[in-house]
């Protein structure tokens, strides 16, 4: 079955205590993305990658690092989470953006509390 | 600048009414993808359309209906004889090519119309 899977699925947590959420895809996308949704905000683009090797900021990246070592895996990281990143996490990826944009498949999401 | 509108917040329905959920967007290109997501109670976000700005046909799959008028910049979505199923909060969503600046593939996403269909 083609998906995205992220791991964990919720977590709780303290401030400063590194963590890593896991993105997964098997469909051989090469564009991998993640968004937080916050109530009265929605759903906004933290970081992306076109391609292995090849990742860049999105809207609200501060305080979020990634990597893109494989093509179908790419984890957030939060190096010291603070209760502001609090939030709902989603991992998409979608075929190759270039010139068009393809809808993009997201994963069932990671519920973050940071206390 | 790239904005989504989807002023109806919240809309309640009785089982097997038709609704439209409006959505009206800002670019400043004249070439632009927008998409249409639902997400359900269990908080997954599931793709249902998109639609690029050179193709103003409209769609319709089964229950569900959209019409794309770039005269009014708007990309309206029609459930007809809604189900209890079809509660859910329904997101529409814009995405431009990148050399504006912006990042390559963002969804800039509307804030969502919380649909309730009530049996």
């Amino acid at each position: 079955e083609a998906q995205v899977t992220q791991n964990p699925r919720y977590l709780i947590t303290v401030t400063g205590k590194k963590l890593t959420v896991t993105c997964s895809q098997n469909m051989n996308h090469e564009y991998m993305s993640w968004y937080r949704q916050d109530p009265g905000l929605g759903l906004r683009q933290i970081y992306y990658s076109m391609n292995v090797e090849v990742t860049d900021k999105g809207d609200v990246p501060e305080g979020y690092k990634v990597s893109r070592k494989e093509k179908r895996n790419f984890p957030l990281i939060l190096e010291s989470p603070s209760p502001n990143q609090t939030s709902l996490y989603f991992c998409a990826s979608s075929l190759t953006s270039g010139e068009a944009s393809y809808e993009q498949y997201f994963g069932p999401g990671t519920r973050l509390t940071v206390t | 600048a790239q904005k989504v509108t989807q002023a109806q917040t919240e809309i309640s329905v009785v089982e097997k009414e038709d609704v439209t959920l409006d959505c009206v967007y800002e670019t400043r290109d004249t070439t632009y993808y927008l998409f249409w997501y639902k997400q359900p109670p269990s908080g997954e976000l599931v793709f249902l359309i998109r639609r690029n700005s050179f193709d103003e046909q409209n769609e319709i799959s089964g229950r569900y209906s959209w019409n794309f008028q770039k005269s009014t910049s708007s990309f309206n979505f029609t459930i007809t004889a809604s189900q209890v199923v079809d509660s859910a909060v329904y997101f529409c969503a814009l995405s431009e090519p990148p050399y504006y600046g912006g990042s390559q593939g963002n969804l800039i996403f509307g804030k969502g119309t919380k649909l309730s269909v009530k049996p």
